[in-house]
């Protein structure tokens, strides 16, 4: 069953635009998350993280949205860029223990 | 630093035959982590090791399927004998805390295609 959601798979937006992709998660515990970002035959890279304790983390043109009482969390990206075109993965661990990941969103930005 | 290495980047294998992914993590990191990408479940957890120590092997789908870390610098994955529905992309990631304070390093994957 999977705890963490991404149920978009793919997403396009144009260049200079907002990308904002969405994570869903259904376990309560869940008190930290990451969001990766995903190039062609590379590894995922850690890109962003949030604690519980916070409602957003801000690192340049990536910032994080966690809603705890929707179990929901977002990343923007903004302006997004041509070179921001990978998969992100969010993911997401509950007290210490392991990681839950997403499917994964595709992001495609336009020039 | 060279980063996770793993190897090979890609198998093709028939079914029936053994498989053995290997992973090399980064230097000073105590905690190695396999996991497994499809389509349908995203990256799955399949085991991970704290100090040479399998902590959590709950995501080894069956008995197929083995892992071992002999040394800090070294990991197998093993699947014997390997299935059509074992077709992945295998990931090996390293981080050097908690597993949940501090972000994990990925290798590049080995794409494996059991036919």
């Amino acid at each position: 069953d999977q705890q963490v959601k991404q149920n978009s798979p793919s997403l396009s937006v144009q260049e200079g635009r907002i990308s904002i992709l969405n994570c869903d998660y259904t376990n309560s515990m869940f008190d930290y998350f990451l969001w990766y970002k995903k190039y062609p035959a590379e590894g995922p890279t850690f890109l962003i993280s949030i604690s519980s304790i916070k409602d957003k983390n801000e690192d340049g043109r990536f910032t994080v949205f966690l809603n705890k009482s929707a179990k929901h969390l977002s990343l923007h990206i903004v302006p997004s860029q041509p070179g921001d075109s990978a998969v992100y993965f969010c993911a997401a661990s509950a007290l210490g223990n392991q990681f839950y990941f997403g499917t994964g969103t595709s992001l495609t930005v336009i020039p | 630093d060279a980063g996770v290495i793993q190897s090979p980047r890609h198998e093709v294998t028939e079914m029936g035959q053994e498989v053995t992914l290997r992973c090399k993590p980064i230097s000073g990191h105590d905690y190695l982590f396999w996991y497994r990408q499809t389509m349908m479940r995203g990256l799955e957890l399949l085991i991970y090791f704290n100090n040479n120590v399998p902590i959590d092997d709950s995501g080894m789908p069956e008995d197929r399927f083995s892992a071992k870390m002999p040394n800090a610098s070294f990991s197998t994955l093993k699947i014997q004998p390997s299935e059509p529905r074992d077709s992945a992309v295998y990931f090996c990631a390293s981080s050097n805390r908690a597993a949940t304070s501090d972000t994990q390093y990925f290798g590049p994957g080995t794409r494996l295609t059991v036919l």
